[in-house]
């Protein structure tokens, strides 16, 4: 079974461009979310796609956004591009159930370095 | 707010036990989970909890107690592979919403 993917794998951007990264989940899992991971704040919940539809979202601005396929494939984008946005952006899918199916399983990440 | 704790850093000698713990106060709780994560690649499921006891897997468990806001990871007999950080995360009462800890950098020495 093949597992979380998520392209590209590196990137560098400058300040004010922006970016989408895309994440194919586990088969059959309808739930993805993304995280973004820094040394300074750990793992940050962006949002959660369930469906095609925003399930959660977490406490960041507007310039990140993201959405779901009906194949369950997911971008997220990220607009006008702050230095502080460098981060590994993690994407992750589950069953999206409640219970022990919920776990998540986690992509390689994007590695985003803003110059 | 959300706030999940938990130790920097630990060391420990391989063969020997650790504990790592974590308190946690969030606005809703579905479940505890706990992830590994070496250096450089992405986190992996190790454990659940969603009611208050011990859940054993082999060399790892995990204990809860919900009404102290608090879980804790125990792994015996330590190898040298698993050296890496660990992830404390309460799931919220709704979809998968997952509030992570900080997480524990554990080195194990020979």
């Amino acid at each position: 079974k093949a597992g979380v993917t998520q392209t590209p794998r590196y990137l560098i951007k400058t300040r004010g461009q922006q970016v989408t990264l895309s994440c194919s989940p586990i088969s059959g899992h309808r739930s993805v979310s993304w995280y973004q991971q820094t040394p300074g704040q750990g793992l940050q919940f962006l949002f959660e796609y369930f469906s095609e539809t925003q399930r959660n979202k977490g406490n960041f601005p507007g310039r990140f956004s993201g959405r779901q396929f009906s194949n369950s494939r997911s971008e997220m984008n990220v607009s006008t591009l702050e230095l502080g946005d460098s981060a590994l952006y993690l994407c992750a899918s589950s069953l999206g159930t409640s219970g022990m199916s919920g776990e998540l399983f986690f992509g390689e990440g994007s590695r985003l370095t803003v110059l | 707010g959300q706030n999940i704790d938990q130790p920097t850093e630990m060391t420990a000698t391989e063969g020997a036990i650790v504990q790592i713990n974590c308190t946690y106060q969030t606005s809703g709780f579905n479940g505890l989970f706990w992830y590994q994560q070496h250096a450089g690649e992405a986190p992996t499921f190790l454990s659940y909890n969603v009611l208050d006891g011990l859940e054993e897997k082999g060399r790892f468990s995990s204990f809860l107690s919900r009404s102290k806001g608090y879980s804790y990871l125990l792994l015996k007999e330590l190898q040298m592979k698993d050296s890496a950080s660990y992830l404390c995360a309460v799931r919220d009462n709704y979809g998968q919403n997952f509030v992570f800890g900080p997480g524990t950098r554990l080195s194990v020495l020979p």
